[in-house]
């Protein structure tokens, strides 16, 4: 079945410094997998997805994730935070059969003055 | 404008009393979602529909009923029968297939008082 795993649920960094998410997927099949952000009582905005055309993928704001099949990795990077970008991030994929979606636990991130 | 409207907002329950949520969309998606979020958790899946007339259990389905008698409208009711309705609720949509990003609304806190 498929999953996507966060494998931090907090991260903090200073303004202007660089933002690693780390995501990892498992998909016995080339998987689709999307980066969401949520701000505080807000839905959720897609910044970007992965559609098997290219492996490193831009997204808005800034954000970019690189799929890595040998490593099942789909890491969000940045590589100056703002402190816009403090928010709750979440990994997900979407199921083959019905399309639902499977979201990750989600990672805060915190972005110091 | 395109998009998915949730309404209202914020919403206040008295024990015992059923609450309905709304969820209208105008993209023209066939497949539409409910999700549940409570803090420090990731979406639990509680309803979706892929088509008009149809829809199927998610995760956490019990205490909770939709419908879908119209392809833009998905709403949500909360029974007497959820214990713990109070939480934050989003809808979203999206076309079928595996490789389609959903798109979420803006959310309804509920709350029982």
């Amino acid at each position: 079945a498929q999953s996507v795993t966060q494998l931090d649920s907090h991260v903090s960094v200073s303004e202007g410094t660089p933002v690693l998410l780390r995501c990892n997927y498992s998909s016995s099949y080339s998987p689709s997998l999307f980066w969401y952000v949520q701000h505080p009582n807000k839905g959720l905005q897609l910044l970007l997805k992965y559609t098997s055309a290219a492996t490193l993928v831009k997204g808005i704001n800034g954000f970019e994730a690189e799929f890595k099949k040998s490593e099942t990795s789909f890491h969000l990077t940045k590589p100056s935070a703002h402190m816009s970008d403090a928010a709750e991030y979440f990994c997900v994929t979407s199921s083959s059969n019905t399309g639902k979606l499977i979201f990750g636990q989600g990672t805060t991130l915190q972005v110091k003055p | 404008d395109g998009g998915i409207t949730q309404s209202p907002k914020y919403l206040f329950r008295k024990e015992g009393q059923n609450v309905t949520l709304s969820c209208e969309q105008n993209l023209n998606h066939d497949a539409m979602y409910w999700y549940r979020q409570d803090p420090g958790q990731g979406l639990r899946l509680i309803y979706y529909s892929q088509i008009v007339n149809d829809f199927q259990k998610g995760d956490i389905a019990e205490g909770y009923s939709v419908s879908r008698e119209k392809k833009e409208s998905f709403p949500l009711t909360v029974t007497s029968a959820q214990k713990n309705p109070t939480a934050f609720y989003l809808c979203a949509s999206s076309t079928q297939g595996a490789w389609t990003e959903a798109f979420f609304g803006q959310g309804t806190r509920l709350t029982v008082v």
